[in-house]
């Protein structure tokens, strides 16, 4: 069975620092993929990144920088020099692979970062 | 590029009433899922369809919930005789088909309340 784990509910940060948010994930399949996306107060869910599970390279896009470690099974995201745009509720996802290609997504139930002036 | 367009944005209903939710996705993308999100949860998975087919329906789905995509373009989601449980934000997403590494783009959701 899949499961995405946020374990932090909330994070306040002030503005300048860096935050990481968690994720760690299970999953049978060896062919899956990981996801990040942003849910700002407006409410609709912004694609972050993609990785999948045969690719463990770190990704740096600007300030968003993304640690993907299949040995602990985490998917970790970091913020470097927070701003108050960065409010929102973040929620790491997992796609699992099958024979028909489906690709429904499994959600954690995300992590709300509030950054303070 | 348009994205995904989801209609209404907000319904009031009473309890026992039927709704229906409209979504268009990116143009071009075959394939088309309908999410449930609550209060401080993240999305769950409902049902998805590859152009017109229904491939998948999650046990969440209960009999009162119906979803067409007719021509393979629009979806609709109805829920007949709603319950106060049916209280939810529903999100479409959309992508392209091709294997299992898509992304899904998401619509801004149909806020849902039952009086």
């Amino acid at each position: 069975a899949q499961k995405v784990t946020q374990a932090q509910t909330e994070i306040s940060v002030v503005e300048k620092e860096d935050v990481t948010l968690d994720c760690v994930y299970e999953t049978r399949d060896t062919t899956y993929y990981l996801f990040w996306y942003k849910q700002p107060p407006s409410g609709e869910l912004v694609f972050l990144i993609r990785r999948n599970s045969f690719d463990e390279q770190n990704e740096i896009s600007g300030r968003y920088s993304w640690n993907f470690q299949k040995s602990t099974s985490s998917f970790n995201f970091t913020i470097t020099a927070s701003q108050v745009v960065d409010s929102a509720v973040y929620f790491c996802a997992l796609s699992e692979g099958d024979q028909t290609g489906a690709n429904n997504l499994f959600f954690g139930t995300g992590t709300r970062l509030t950054v303070i002036p | 590029d348009t994205g995904v367009s989801q209609d209404p944005r907000h319904k009031i209903t009473k309890r026992g009433q039927n709704v229906t939710f409209r979504c268009d996705p990116i143009s071009e993308h075959n394939r088309l899922y309908w999410y449930r999100q609550t209060l401080g949860q993240g999305p769950e998975f409902l049902t998805y369809f590859q152009n017109e087919a229904q491939l998948e329906k999650s046990r969440l789905l209960s009999d009162r919930f119906s979803a067409e995509r007719p021509k393979g373009s629009f979806s609709t989601l109805e829920i007949q005789r709603t319950e106060q449980g049916d209280s939810a934000m529903y999100l479409c997403a959309s992508s392209p088909s091709v294997g299992i590494s898509d992304t899904q783009y998401f619509g801004p959701g149909t806020r849902l309340t039952v009086l």
